[in-house]
């Protein structure tokens, strides 16, 4: 079974630029989240789908960042326009829709540099 | 707010043991859940406690006390590759969503 998968691995871009990360959770699992660790900070949350439904994007700092899963499969979050301090390691993870689903599959990040 | 506190960095060497604590404030709490990350990779799950008590998954074992907001995870027999970040998270269903507030993570590091 393959994993959670995260596109880009790494992305450096300019401090007004515009830049989009993908995710690809594991096949059959209708949570999606998605979580960003700032450099020396711990990892917080950002938002959380259900299939194609946001359920909380109470973590999400402002309208610069734009979340979508269309059809319900894979997630995308840009970040327009990009920010210093939108750096750091963005970390999707994603579980089952079952009432003891606590367990979150994390993919490997895309580590964000805004310079 | 919510705030989870565990040590920063512990150091140790093979073949000891490890208890890395976690204590929490959180306005909803369902369950701690304990995380596992090498440099570079992703965060991948260890164990889970929703009630007090001990929970052991060969090596590793995790610990709650509710009434406390207290857990703690326990490396034993340490080897090399347990090396890693150790993070503690709790799962808040609040919002019926199961997110995941997490401490800022113990460094553990085993020495030969």
């Amino acid at each position: 079974e393959a994993g959670v998968t995260q596109f880009p691995s790494h992305s450096v871009i300019e401090k007004g630029q515009t830049v989009t990360l993908r995710c690809d959770p594991i096949s059959g699992h209708d949570n999606l989240y998605w979580y960003r660790r700032v450099m020396g900070k711990e990892i917080k949350f950002l938002l959380h789908f259900v299939k194609e439904s946001k359920q909380d994007e109470s973590g999400m700092p402002n309208n610069r960042f734009l979340a979508e899963r269309t059809g319900g499969t894979y997630s995308t979050l840009k970040v327009q326009p990009a920010e210093l301090e939108d750096s750091g390691v963005y970390f999707c993870a994603s579980s089952q829709v079952w009432r003891q689903s606590y367990e979150q599959y994390f993919g490997p990040g895309t580590r964000l540099t805004v310079t | 707010g919510q705030s989870l506190e565990q040590p920063s960095e512990v150091t140790a060497v093979e073949g000891a043991i490890v208890q890395i604590n976690c204590t929490y404030q959180t306005s909803g709490f369902y369950g701690l859940s304990w995380y596992q990350q090498h440099d570079g990779g992703a965060p991948t799950f260890l164990s889970y406690n929703a009630l007090d008590g001990l929970e052991e998954t060969g090596r590793f074992s995790s610990f709650l006390s509710r009434s406390d907001s207290y857990g703690y995870l326990l490396l034993q027999e340490l080897q090399m590759k347990d090396s890693a970040s150790y993070f503690c998270a709790v799962r808040d269903d609040k919002a019926a969503g199961n997110k995941l507030t997490f401490g800022g993570g113990t460094r553990v590091l085993v020495k030969p």
